[in-house]
């Protein structure tokens, strides 16, 4: 069975300092991964995603994410955060062999960035 | 990418009572889904909604509860039912998804009730 794990439940930064979010996973094959963001009240955003080729993805808001297969990891991360940056962070995973097309997600790690 | 606008945008209700959500995309699309995000929670999917079939839904999740309608490419309602304070959650629907794609999710609906 498929399964997205985020160990961290919160991450805090420094502002300007670098910062990961880690995420783990489980699929049979060769996995799609997703990641998203919520702020507040209001509703996912897409950051990024891996489907295949690079194994460093480059998304929105200067984010980043590196696959690697043989830890079965899709970190995400930033060079330098800010204080905008601070959200509700959720890794998904897809199974491209699955027809349904749907999404598992992790619990989400909620990313704190203090001045 | 896609438009998704939901309505409600928030609602509190009684329980017993019945709440249908309005999902509008601003374009066509083949397949849309329906989550549930609980307080302090991730998103779990409740069903699959293709246009001219029957919703598919996730284990735990039952039509008689959730029922579904797709009526066109752009438009679904998602109603809970005979709803009690456990479903209290923000209801997202998303599009997208086919081949690799993201999805993209709506604004969500914030459902209190008492």
């Amino acid at each position: 069975a498929q399964s997205v794990a985020q160990p961290e439940d919160q991450v805090n930064v420094a502002e300007g300092n670098p910062l990961t979010v880690k995420c783990t996973y489980s699929v049979s094959g060769n996995p799609y991964l997703f990641w998203y963001v919520q702020y507040p009240n209001r509703g996912l955003q897409f950051l990024l995603k891996y489907i295949t080729g690079d194994n460093l993805v480059k998304g929105s808001y200067g984010f980043e994410a590196e696959f690697n297969k043989s830890q079965t990891s899709f970190h995400l991360k930033k060079p330098s955060a800010l204080v905008s940056d601070s959200a509700l962070y959720f890794c998904a995973v897809r199974d491209p062999v699955d027809s349904s097309y749907k999404l598992i997600f992790g619990s989400g790690t909620r990313l704190l960035v203090r001045p | 990418s896609a438009v998704i606008s939901q309505k409600p945008s928030r609602d509190i209700c009684q329980r017993g009572t019945s709440l249908t959500i309005q999902c509008q995309v601003d374009s066509q699309v083949t397949m849309m889904f329906w989550y549930r995000q609980q307080p302090g929670q991730s998103l779990t999917l409740i069903a699959t909604a293709n246009q001219g079939s029957e919703a598919t839904y996730e284990s735990g999740f039952v039509i008689d509860k959730f029922p579904i309608s797709r009526p066109n490419l752009t438009f679904s309602t998602l109603t809970v039912s005979n709803m009690s304070p456990e479903d209290s959650s923000i209801y997202l629907c998303s599009v997208g998804g086919e081949v690799g794609a993201e999805q993209f999710f709506g604004p969500g609906t914030r459902l209190t009730v008492l």
